[in-house]
């Protein structure tokens, strides 16, 4: 069983277009992320919520937005789709307790590709 | 504010030459310390970690590292580079307390046979 599994694992769509990515986990974990990977695979933070409550959110657009039905799903919308936004996007999760050491698991990715 | 610093975003290796992987960290606060391993087309996985105690971490297929406080380094090697080695390494950090882990840009490894 996987542990970390994102659906779709590649993504072709127009500009404009909105789309989602699926993300859920079978670790048991309270914490999940998600990473926007680009072509020089820097790998930047964009959300992180732990226990379905948002506890990070770096600085992007507002057009992608995060839902987390339940700690084991956290799912990724993006709406009006940009070239820009062409990327590997990675889902992760980690059992967080405050001090712990908070080992992530990442999920395959899924390669966006904007037309 | 954590934050890493890879040095060499290319390194490159004869197979069976020791691999070292450089890394410097900046962190207001002891930190914990990580190197995760890419597999082309792959997620991330977890190679080794610091936290406390031994400086000196080993972890998975054969790599160790040793967090240097005084150097602010968290310098990933191995002994002998296999051709399955070829990979991108990030390093990466965590401010204790911090929910953020801050990565580092990556190196990428080629081993040459």
């Amino acid at each position: 069983d996987t542990a970390v599994s994102q659906t779709p694992k590649y993504l072709v769509t127009q500009m404009g277009n909105d789309k989602s990515i699926k993300c859920e986990q079978n670790l048991g974990h309270d914490t999940m992320y998600w990473y926007k990977q680009d072509s020089k695979k820097f790998l930047k933070i964009m959300f992180s919520y732990n226990n379905k409550e948002l506890i990070i959110n770096e600085t992007v657009p507002n057009r992608f937005s995060p839902k987390s039905p339940d700690k084991a799903h956290l799912n990724l919308h993006i709406n009006s789709l940009e070239l820009g936004d062409s990327a590997v996007y990675f889902c992760a999760s980690s059992q967080d307790s405050g001090q712990g050491i908070n080992i992530q698991y990442f999920g395959a990715g899924t390669r966006l590709s904007v037309l | 504010a954590q934050s890493v610093t890879q040095l060499g975003s290319h390194v490159s290796v004869s197979e069976g030459a020791l691999v070292l992987l450089r890394c410097n960290y900046s962190s207001s606060v002891p930190p914990y310390l990580f190197w995760y391993v890419q597999y082309p087309n792959q997620g991330l996985q977890l190679l080794l970690k610091y936290t406390t105690g031994a400086t000196l971490v080993k972890g998975i297929n054969g790599f160790e590292a040793e967090f240097k406080k005084s150097e602010t380094s968290f310098h990933l090697t191995k002994p002998s580079a296999h051709m399955s080695d070829a990979a991108e390494y990030f390093c990466a950090v965590r401010e204790g307390g911090y929910q953020k882990v801050t990565f580092g840009i990556g190196t990428k490894l080629q081993v040459i046979p």
